[in-house]
């Protein structure tokens, strides 16, 4: 069974520039998350799917991030513009959603360095 | 705001040797606790689930312990190898909430 496929794995970007990032969750997991990992850090959630529906976004800034899954299947997380700070692995997870707090099976993340 | 400790940062052990790890968690609403290992530059890899209602899960040579009274979980992992090198991340499912908040992991060398 395939696991949660990000792409692409790692984007250098110059600041300002526009930049998006790709997940496809495990086959049936009807919930999905966006997270971010600084260095040294765990990951902080950003974004949470059930479905189609962002049920969870208060910690996504929406200045300048935005973020959708329009079939409820695969999601893209998008930065515009980056800033420095964005630099950071961006994690995608999904879960079952069956009953509340499932297990999380997590992607290999995309790094974004902005320069 | 819930805050998840873990202790020590880094260890480093020789390689045959058992080990603990430890998490601390505030939120006593815990829906769940799991562990992850993450290899570097990689994601995170689910290595334990442990519901609210459980004391402790085995995974092989890993056994998670869950003390909600006393905000604590360790993972202990026996006769440690080398290829057990990682960081080891627990989290905590937030009761009210679907969302699981991270401590900043353990870094685990073990030296052949």
């Amino acid at each position: 069974e395939a696991g949660v496929v990000q792409s692409p794995r790692y984007k250098i970007i110059e600041k300002k520039q526009p930049v998006a990032f790709w997940c496809n969750p495990i086959s049936g997991h009807n919930t999905l998350y966006w997270y971010l990992q600084n260095l040294g850090q765990g990951p902080e959630l950003l974004i949470r799917y059930e479905n189609e529906e962002a049920v969870d976004d208060s910690q996504l800034p929406k200045d300048r991030f935005s973020a959708e899954r329009l079939k409820g299947v695969d999601s893209t997380l998008k930065i515009q513009p980056a800033e420095l700070g964005d630099s950071a692995v961006y994690l995608c997870a999904s879960s079952l959603g069956a009953a509340r707090n499932d297990e999380q099976f997590f992607g290999p993340g995309t790094r974004l360095t902005v320069l | 705001k819930q805050e998840v400790t873990q202790i020590p940062a880094a260890l480093s052990v020789p390689e045959g040797e058992n080990l603990v790890l430890n998490c601390s968690f505030t939120d006593s609403a815990i829906y769940n606790l799991q562990w992850f290992r993450q290899d570097p530059g990689k994601g995170l890899t689910s290595l334990l689930l442990i519901q609210s209602s459980q004391r402790e899960q085995t995974s092989g040579r890993l056994n998670a312990s869950l003390d909600k009274s006393s905000g604590r979980s360790t993972l202990y992992i026996a006769a440690s190898q080398p290829g057990d090198s990682a960081t080891y991340l627990c989290a905590e499912g937030q009761g009210g909430s679907e969302k699981l908040v991270f401590g900043k992991g353990t870094k685990l060398t073990v030296n052949p």
